[in-house]
C-alpha cells in the first residue's frame, strides 16, 4: 500500500540555524499538506500546495518558514533561523484533490527539537 | 471560527470492553465533514471512521462506530471489543466551510489495558 513518505523521522538543532523537512506524497496525489504538531495539541495546517501551487499559507510564519514544491510532487519545508517554540512535530499529509471528501493520507512526521 | 472540543485528555479500557470517546464542535456551516483520525506511539495518523452532516445515519466501521448528534453538534467514537491495538491518540477533527481546512481537536489518548 502507498504511503507518504517524510525524512529525516528526528531532528534535533541549535536555535538559530537551518532546518529543512521533505515530503514525498502518495503517487498521483494531487494536494499536499503541512501541518504543525506542538506536543499536546492537535495538527495545525501550515500550508496546502495544489500541484505546485500555494492555495493556502495564512498559518505559516513566512518570516522563517518557506516551503516549495518545485515539480508538484515532492516538498521540502524549510526553517530558518530555528526557534525554540519551532520544537515540534511536523507532518506531510496528501489527498488526490482538495475535495472535502478526499481522504488525506498522512506521513510519519519529523520530530524536531530545537536546543 | 470553527473549534473542536475534545474533553477528555486520557481515557482507559480494559481489553474487549467497549469506550465512548467524546467530541464537540462549533460551526455555522450546514455542509461539513466529520471525522476521527488515530496516532499510535511513532507511527502515523489514520482515519478511522467519518461522517457526513447531511447523513442522519451514523457510521460505522467495523468495531468503530460514532454517535453524531448534529443538533447538538455533538460527535463520539464508540469502540467496541476494544483490542490492545486500539491504543493510541485519537483526534476529532472538522472540515467543511469556505476555508475548507482540517481541524483538529486536542486529542484523547487512549490506553487499553490487558
Amino acid at each position: 500500500e502507498a504511503e507518504v513518505a517524510q525524512s529525516p523521522r528526528y531532528k534535533i538543532t541549535e536555535k538559530s540555524q537551518a532546518v529543512a523537512f521533505w515530503c514525498d506524497p502518495i503517487s498521483g496525489h494531487a494536494t499536499l499538506y503541512w501541518y504543525r504538531q506542538i506536543l499536546g495539541q492537535g495538527p495545525e495546517l501550515l500550508v496546502q500546495f495544489q500541484d505546485e501551487s500555494v492555495v493556502d499559507d495564512s498559518q505559516l510564519p513566512k518570516d522563517r518558514f518557506s516551503a516549495e514544491r518545485l515539480k508538484g510532487v515532492d516538498s521540502t519545508l524549510k526553517i530558518q533561523p530555528a526557534e525554540l517554540g519551532d520544537s515540534a512535530m511536523y507532518l506531510c499529509a496528501s489527498s488526490l484533490g482538495d475535495w472535502i471528501s478526499y481522504e488525506q493520507y498522512f506521513g510519519p512526521g519529523t520530530r524536531l527539537t530545537v536546543t | 471560527a470553527q473549534t473542536v472540543t475534545q474533553s477528555q485528555p486520557e481515557m482507559s479500557v480494559q481489553e474487549a470492553e467497549t469506550v465512548t470517546l467524546s467530541c464537540t464542535y462549533d460551526t455555522s456551516e450546514s455542509d461539513y465533514y466529520l471525522f476521527w483520525y488515530k496516532q499510535p506511539p511513532s507511527r502515523q495518523m489514520i482515519l478511522v471512521i467519518r461522517q457526513e452532516a447531511y447523513k442522519q445515519q451514523n457510521a460505522t466501521e467495523n468495531r468503530f462506530s460514532v454517535n453524531f448528534q448534529k443538533a447538538a453538534k455533538s460527535f463520539s467514537l464508540k469502540i467496541s471489543d476494544s483490542q490492545l491495538g486500539d491504543a493510541a491518540m485519537y483526534f476529532c477533527a472538522y472540515r467543511g466551510g469556505a476555508t475548507n481546512k482540517l481541524i483538529f481537536g486536542t486529542g484523547t489518548l487512549l490506553a487499553v489495558q490487558p
